[in-house]
């Protein structure tokens, strides 16, 4: 039982490039969420997704984009990289909103 | 939305001594609060939850108050050991205005001294 996984794990890129950002779930949880890590920060959520098909905004939402195609998986999409981009990304997964969410092993992404 | 101001950012305490860190949130209506520990480099662990509707509970050296009247919440690690030096981060549920999740509050860093 894998929980969350998320690939790739470390990631450089030039600015300017576009990559996307895979995270998978094999508990059939509905919600889906995209945070970064910055140092001193705490967690900031991305975007989320209540549901295959669904996708919603979080706090930080500004030059990323988002899918949920499938129940399982929930793709982060950076269209066009910029430098303070650079972070670590985290996906969870959850079964509902106040439920325990589940972490994946998290990306390292920089942006050069 | 939900608001979670977390205190202190840094905490070192010797071996064996107990460890606090607080929490503060501003929706009355959140109903959930967890606790997750992240060790350098790794995931964030879910550590121990408690809903509104009690007031402690207890996992052997971790345990977490509640207090909603002053929204506050706080986890307790009594007896602390090397490794449970890491970065721990509270959280607080919201639902409402076409959104919910958990807020997280920015993190503790524990420093476990030997």
């Amino acid at each position: 039982n894998a929980g969350v996984t998320q690939t790739p794990k470390f990631r450089v890129l030039k600015t300017g490039q576009s990559m996307t950002l895979l995270c998978a779930q094999d508990m059939n949880h509905e919600y889906m969420y995209w945070y970064r890590q910055d140092p001193g920060m705490g967690l900031r959520l991305i975007h989320y997704s209540v549901g295959e098909g669904t996708t919603a905004k979080g706090e930080v939402p500004d030059g990323y984009n988002v899918s949920r195609l499938k129940k399982q998986n929930f793709l982060l999409g950076l269209e066009s990289a910029a430098p303070s981009q650079t972070s670590v990304y985290f996906c969870a997964s959850s079964r509902d909103f106040d439920q325990p969410q589940h972490f994946g092993d998290g990306t390292r992404l920089s942006i050069l | 939305g939900e608001n979670v101001e977390q205190h202190p950012s840094t905490l070192s305490v010797q071996e064996g001594d107990s460890a606090v860190i607080k929490c503060t949130y501003s929706d009355s209506a959140s109903n959930y609060f967890p606790w997750y520990k992240q060790e350098l480099g790794k995931r964030p662990q879910l550590i121990i939850d408690i809903r509104s509707n009690v007031g402690e509970k207890k996992d052997q050296r971790i345990a977490v108050t509640l207090n909603k009247t002053a929204k506050h919440f706080s986890l307790h690690i009594t007896e602390t050991q090397p490794e449970d030096s890491a970065v721990y981060f509270c959280a607080g549920s919201y639902s409402g205005g076409g959104a919910d999740g958990l807020t997280f509050g920015k993190g503790t860093h524990l420093i476990i001294q030997p």
